[in-house]
Order: structure tokens, then sequence, then C-alpha cells
């Protein structure tokens, strides 16, 4: 079945710094979503990118889909304490359902 | 407007009881999803549907998860002879449709059963 898997699991990261989660699938990709989850809190949307090679930018958040839509990137840069929470991707496959990766789970120490 | 909305928000069940799991989506939204979430873990795809319509339930651990949408708005997951690995966070999100459109989630029901 999908698979779509997240790096890293963890990331502690101090105020400031930059951080990247990097989203792979198994297979190609018709469009790809990007998720927020505040601990006890739900996934949020972010955004969506559809087109091979895509990039997008929200504030200080830099979205890329590969080339070969098997492939994403979230980058966020100077993180502040507001950013603190788990980053999914969610892969639309052949069908109409979104799989999740495993997840990034992002700590910015002040 | 509302969003989506679960019930219950906390369900404690003993293992071998069947427990119900309600789903109120944005009003107007066509699709609807059901997602598993361990501790820990990413939302696993449960089922989905396209108004009343299950169009996938290949997520379904076994013959003892069912969904329904009868009407093509209100969705229930049940679980019957809940067990031990039931335990997790029962997630449901709804989009307008789901190619391209977010998807909405709810505030989730945890189940533990005992």
């Amino acid at each position: 079945g999908q698979q779509v898997m997240q790096i890293p699991q963890y990331q502690h990261v101090q105020e400031g710094e930059d951080f990247t989660t990097y989203c792979n699938s198994s297979t190609t990709l018709s469009n790809i979503q990007w998720y927020k989850q505040r601990p006890g809190g739900h996934p949020v949307f972010l955004i969506q990118l559809v087109k091979s090679g895509e990039v997008k930018k929200q504030k200080r958040l830099t979205f890329q889909f590969g080339e070969a839509k098997k492939n994403s990137s979230l980058h966020i840069t100077a993180t502040q304490t507001t950013d603190v929470g788990t980053y999914f991707c969610a892969g639309r496959g052949a069908g109409n359902q979104f799989y999740f990766g495993t997840g990034t789970s992002l700590t910015v120490i002040p | 407007g509302a969003g989506v909305s679960q019930s219950p928000r906390y369900k404690v069940a003993k293992r071998g009881q069947d427990v119900a799991l309600r789903c109120d989506p944005i009003s107007g939204h066509v699709s609807l999803f059901w997602y598993q979430q361990a501790l820990g873990q990413g939302p696993e795809f449960l089922t989905y549907f396209q108004n009343e319509a299950q169009l996938d339930k290949s997520g379904l651990p076994s013959d003892r998860f069912f969904a329904e949408r009868p009407e093509g708005s209100v969705s229930t997951l049940k679980i019957q002879r809940t067990q031990q690995e039931d335990s997790a966070v029962y997630l449901c999100a709804s989009s307008l449709v789901s190619e391209n459109s977010p998807l909405h989630f709810g505030n989730g029901t945890r189940l533990t059963v005992t």
C-alpha cells in the first residue's frame, strides 16, 4: 500500500534557527498537502502543492514538491516558539484518499 | 461557521464492548474521511465517503470496524468487540470535494479500551 515517510522524526532547534522536514513517497503523488498539529490538537491545513517542481511560500515557510512528484519538503526560516508542533505531509495517490506521513515533531527552545 | 464536530470527545470501553463514534461534517462538504491516530504517529487512513457512498474502506483494520453515512451528512464509525489495540484517537475530516480541497479535521474521539 501507499507509504509516506518523513524525516527526521524529531527536531529540536534553538529559537531563530532554521528547520526542514522531508517527505518521501513510495509512489508518485497526484498532489501533496501539509498539515500542522499542535500538541493535543488536530491537524490543520497549511498548503497544497500540485505541480511537479512547485515551490510555494507562506511568510517564513517554504514548501517544495519534487520533480518526480514523489517527495516534498517544508522549510521554516528563523523558527519561533509558535512554530512548535508536528508537521505532516499528506499525499494523494491514485484514489481520492490522502495518506499521511509519519510526521516531524518540532520543538523550539527559547 | 461551525467546523467538524465529533462526539464523544473521550470514550472508555471495556474490552469486548461495542462503540459508536459520531462525526458531523461541515455543511455542504461532499467528502468525509475517517483516520486513526495512535500516540506519536501520523493519522492512518481508514475509510472515505463521497456523499453517502463509501468509495474506499481499504484502511479498516478488520471486519470489526464499520462506517456509514446514510444520508450523506453525519457519519458513524462503529467498532465491535473492542480490543486494546483499538485504543487511539479517531479523527474525522471533511472537504468540499476530495481532489484538491483541504481536509478540515474535527477534534477527534480519544478511545481507550481497558
